[in-house]
């Protein structure tokens, strides 16, 4: 079953904006972990974020946890035509340890 | 360098086949997984590893095997019961814990011929 569930599904932007795109979830999570993939390639890791924080940085990257909401975001600044890839958010219950759940993920197209 | 390595990039199976992916890691990682992507959805999980000769079924692991013989590989195979095997599929690692970022291949597509 899904947890995470992303939006917007497809978001396209110029060069030079800001990207945001954000993840829901359905109950307590110990992490919320956000991928990106590139078409046709396996995914890269690319911030995680714990239950008890509620912002983390990663170069351009900005991740928030709202667990009140249970939500989260992903903020991409100054965006490139490299950004371009699918992003997906992906949550490990508070209670499971065992594997992570994925969402549908957002499709980013950055056009130059 | 240290990564996941895929092979091939590239699979045909035909009917009543059996084949067989590939995947090794030099990260020294104890976790290993195979997911499944099929367009527009998520990843599903087929099969995961905690360690050596230990493997679990994930969500979807009807017609896929696993072995775990060594700690660098995870092959799987899908096998002829595996009546819908069209799918790009993805090995990953992880450092001990599920909750730890996982490192992923370049992933196998795997068409019917």
């Amino acid at each position: 079953s899904q947890q995470g569930e992303e939006d917007p599904q497809a978001l396209s932007i110029q060069e030079g904006e800001n990207a945001t795109m954000n993840c829901s979830y359905k109950t307590s999570i110990n992490n919320l972990q956000w991928y990106r993939q590139n078409s046709g390639r396996g995914l890269v890791h690319l911030i995680l974020i714990r239950s008890n924080e509620r912002e983390k940085h990663s170069g351009r990257l900005r991740v928030t946890l709202d667990t009140s909401k249970k939500s989260s975001s992903l903020l991409i600044t100054a965006s490139r035509a490299a950004d371009t890839a699918s992003y997906f958010c992906a949550t490990v219950y508070a209670g499971n340890n065992r594997k992570l759940i994925w969402g549908l993920g957002t499709s980013l197209a950055v056009n130059p | 360098d240290g990564g996941i390595t895929q092979s091939p990039k590239y699979l045909f199976r035909k009917e009543g086949q059996n084949v067989t992916l590939s995947c090794e890691q030099n990260l020294n990682h104890d976790a290993m997984y195979w997911y499944r992507q099929d367009p527009g959805q998520g990843l599903r999980l087929i099969y995961y590893s905690q360690i050596v000769n230990d493997f679990q079924k994930g969500d979807i692991a009807e017609g896929y095997s696993v072995s775990r013989e060594k700690k660098e590989s995870f092959p799987l195979t899908v096998t002829s019961a595996q009546k819908n095997p069209t799918a790009f599929y993805l090995c990953a690692s992880s450092i001990g814990q599920y909750n730890q970022p996982q490192h992923f291949g370049d992933g196998t597509r795997l068409s019917i011929l």
